[in-house]
């Protein structure tokens, strides 16, 4: 089982629609979680941390599920510029270990 | 602010031959990371460092070396490159002052192709 499992997509969203991703993750002694967003050919950069009691900006919400160990994203009232890659991070080993899933493509239609 | 740079930013090296990657950061982080990211793999770590002269290494280290002499700077080797190393390369750096936010500002990335 990998360490940080993500769908890789796409997901193909009209303008408006709320999508949700997940990612999985095996190591139950995880203490870091993250969302990255990575727009084509370019470099990731950090959208949100995942807090325990979940966490919202603006459009976005991530929430964390200790007990089935996956972390989510939802995002509402899509926007075409919200087209990307949203790669889940996961930190453990007391933040020596870093491990990134390998992204869900995010495709917004008009 | 520049933030994280790279050099170059494309190349095309031969099987055998060798070259070195170079990451600068502004910042001033103490911990520095470099990461290739291939087609369905995610970013794979190679090598870490977590001050000025350490290095660590990371996931997929093998056919990498790398040197961290000025905190600013995070070199990465290849001292005979493989076709099976063709990939796109990312320099990251974090401050441990953020260990908790965890945010690596990434550099721009180098694109690596060995024939």
């Amino acid at each position: 089982r990998k360490e940080v499992e993500q769908d890789p997509g796409p997901f193909n969203v009209p303008e408006g629609a709320t999508v949700a991703f997940n990612c999985t993750y095996s190591n139950s002694a995880s203490q870091s979680f993250f969302w990255y967003r990575q727009d084509c050919r370019k470099e990731p950069k950090l959208l949100m941390s995942v807090y325990s009691s979940g966490n919202e900006d603006g459009r976005f919400t991530a929430q964390l599920n200790r007990a089935s160990q996956y972390i989510s994203l939802l995002i509402r009232d899509s926007k075409l510029s919200d087209s990307a890659t949203y790669l889940c991070v996961v930190v453990s080993g007391g933040y020596q270990k870093v491990t990134f899933g390998i992204g869900t493509k995010l495709q917004v239609i008009p | 602010n520049a933030g994280v740079t790279q050099t170059p930013k494309f190349r095309v090296l031969k099987t055998g031959q060798s070259m070195t990657l170079l990451c600068a950061q502004d910042m001033n982080h103490e911990y520095m990371y470099w990461y290739r990211q291939d087609p369905g793999m995610g970013l794979r770590l190679i090598h870490y460092s977590v001050g000025e002269g350490t290095t660590a290494k990371g996931e997929v280290p093998d056919g990498y070396n790398v040197s961290r002499l000025k905190k600013q700077n995070f070199l990465l080797g290849l001292e005979s490159a493989a076709p099976s190393q063709t990939s796109v390369y990312f320099c990251a750096s974090s401050s441990y002052r953020d260990l908790d936010i965890n945010e690596q500002f990434f550099g721009p990335g180098t694109r690596l192709t060995v024939l």
